[in-house]
């Protein structure tokens, strides 16, 4: 089995600030992490993906995520928040040999404030 | 290049009513899925087809139906409609059944069932 806890359900930084958005999983194979950023009333974009190699993941609009398979972690975070990144954030896992079942956390909501 | 349509992008039904989803990619992916949406409950499965003529339930699946027609086309199908089904509905693609493959999503369906 699988699953993913995003630790914290809302998360607010000021604007310039650095943003941490926390993902823990549990997975009894060896898993494949995606992180993907929805705004309001639109559908879900990738943000970056982890497989196995490299365990610092780049990503787009300067967001970045460290597998760090001791601590069952997959912590998402940015330099310097800008308004546009407000937007619900989804930590996604699925298994290696498992076929394409994603399995989502519940969401943490990013405010960023002047 | 449309990616994942699904039609239609809103819908209020009577408690009772049936009505279909309609979802189509033109990515020629081999896998589709559904999913729901609800308020602090992330992303969650309904049903999925890995490969055209073969579909598998998901996480929760009662109450709907599912049609792989092609391989560009996945329709979900409630049969009679509960206000339990309120929700934002998510139709994706991946082109294989593997791990480290993103999902591409539909711009979602907002469904209520009064």
């Amino acid at each position: 089995a699988q699953s993913v806890t995003q630790l914290d359900s809302h998360v607010s930084v000021s604007e310039g600030t650095p943003v941490l958005l926390r993902c823990n999983y549990s997975s009894s194979y060896s898993p494949s992490l995606f992180w993907y950023v929805q705004h309001p009333n639109k559908g879900l974009q990738l943000l970056l993906k982890y497989t196995s190699a490299a365990t610092l993941v780049k990503g787009i609009n300067g967001f970045e995520a460290e597998f760090k398979k001791s601590e069952t972690s997959f912590h998402l975070t940015k330099p310097s928040a800008h308004m546009s990144d407000a937007a619900e954030y989804f930590c996604v896992v699925t298994l290696t040999g498992g076929g394409n079942k994603l399995t989502f956390g519940t969401g943490t909501q990013l405010k960023v404030e002047l | 290049n449309a990616g994942v349509t699904q039609t239609p992008k809103f819908q209020v039904l009577k408690t009772g009513q049936s009505m279909t989803l309609q979802c189509a990619q033109d990515m020629n992916h081999n896998s589709m899925y559904w999913y729901r949406q609800d308020p602090g409950m992330g992303l969650r499965l309904i049903y999925y087809s890995a490969s055209e003529g073969t579909t598998d339930k998901g996480e929760v699946p009662n109450g709907y139906n599912v049609s792989r027609l092609n391989k560009r086309e996945f329709s979900l199908r409630l049969e009679s409609a509960a206000p339990s089904q309120t929700s934002v509905y998510f139709c994706a693609s991946t082109p294989r059944r593997t791990d480290s493959t993103e999902a591409f999503f539909g711009q979602g369906t907002r469904l209520t069932v009064v």
